[in-house]
């Protein structure tokens, strides 16, 4: 049992550079989580997803866009990426509580 | 908006200290009050779940209350020791149409010396 997986664990844009984050849970859950988590900012949510083939908005989803196309996964994209989006970026699914992934630490310079 | 505020923001006792950490949040209409440990370079784990109806859960060392009329919660940790250190977040989640979301406070880092 795997819990909730993130891919990748680092990785480094330039300005304008397109990339898709890849998020797998093998609990059967059905709502899905992004997050980013910048210091003293906490973290804030990006985009959800309430079942497969569902996305919502969350607090901060400019710049970003998803798909659940499985249910087991749930992608994070950014089509072209800037320097404020240097972050880390948690997935995280639901069951009776919420589990995360271990982070993606993303640098955009 | 929900806001959840935790205080302090660093903490660092000795070892075998007991030690209480404080979380408030500004509307008192949840549905549950979870706090999260997250070491360094890591993703979050659940330490404790509070249902808006329970007034406090415990898990070995740690006691979680919540007073959701006053808006607080409280973790209490017991004979602290080293590897407790690591930043503890308080996340509410609502009990309205925003009911799958969880609104997180900045943390509290804790360094428990040796």
């Amino acid at each position: 049992n795997a819990g909730v997986t993130q891919t990748p664990k680092f990785r480094v844009l330039k300005t304008g550079q397109s990339m898709t984050l890849l998020c797998a849970q093998d609990m059967n859950h059905e709502y899905m989580y992004w997050y980013r988590q910048d210091p003293g900012m906490g973290l804030r949510l990006i985009h959800y997803s309430v079942g497969e083939g569902t996305t919502a908005k969350g607090e901060v989803p400019d710049g970003y866009n998803v798909s659940r196309l499985k249910k087991q996964n749930f992608l994070l994209g950014l089509e072209s990426a800037a320097p404020s989006q240097t972050s880390v970026y948690f997935c995280a699914s639901r069951g009776y509580t919420q589990y995360f992934g271990p982070g993606t630490r993303l640098t955009v310079l | 908006k929900q806001e959840v505020t935790q205080i302090p923001a660093a903490l660092s006792v000795p070892e075998g200290e007991n030690l209480v950490l404080n979380c408030s949040f500004t509307d008192s209409a949840i549905y549950n009050l979870q706090w999260f440990r997250q070491d360094p370079g890591k993703g979050l784990t659940s330490l404790l779940l509070i249902q808006s109806s329970q007034r406090e859960q415990t898990s070995g060392r740690l006691n979680a209350s919540l007073d959701k009329s006053s808006g607080r919660s409280t973790l209490y940790i017991a004979a602290s020791q080293p590897g407790d250190s690591a930043t503890y977040l308080c996340a509410v989640r609502g009990d309205t149409g925003t009911a799958s979301k969880l609104t997180f406070g900045t943390g509290t880092r804790l360094q428990v010396t040796l």
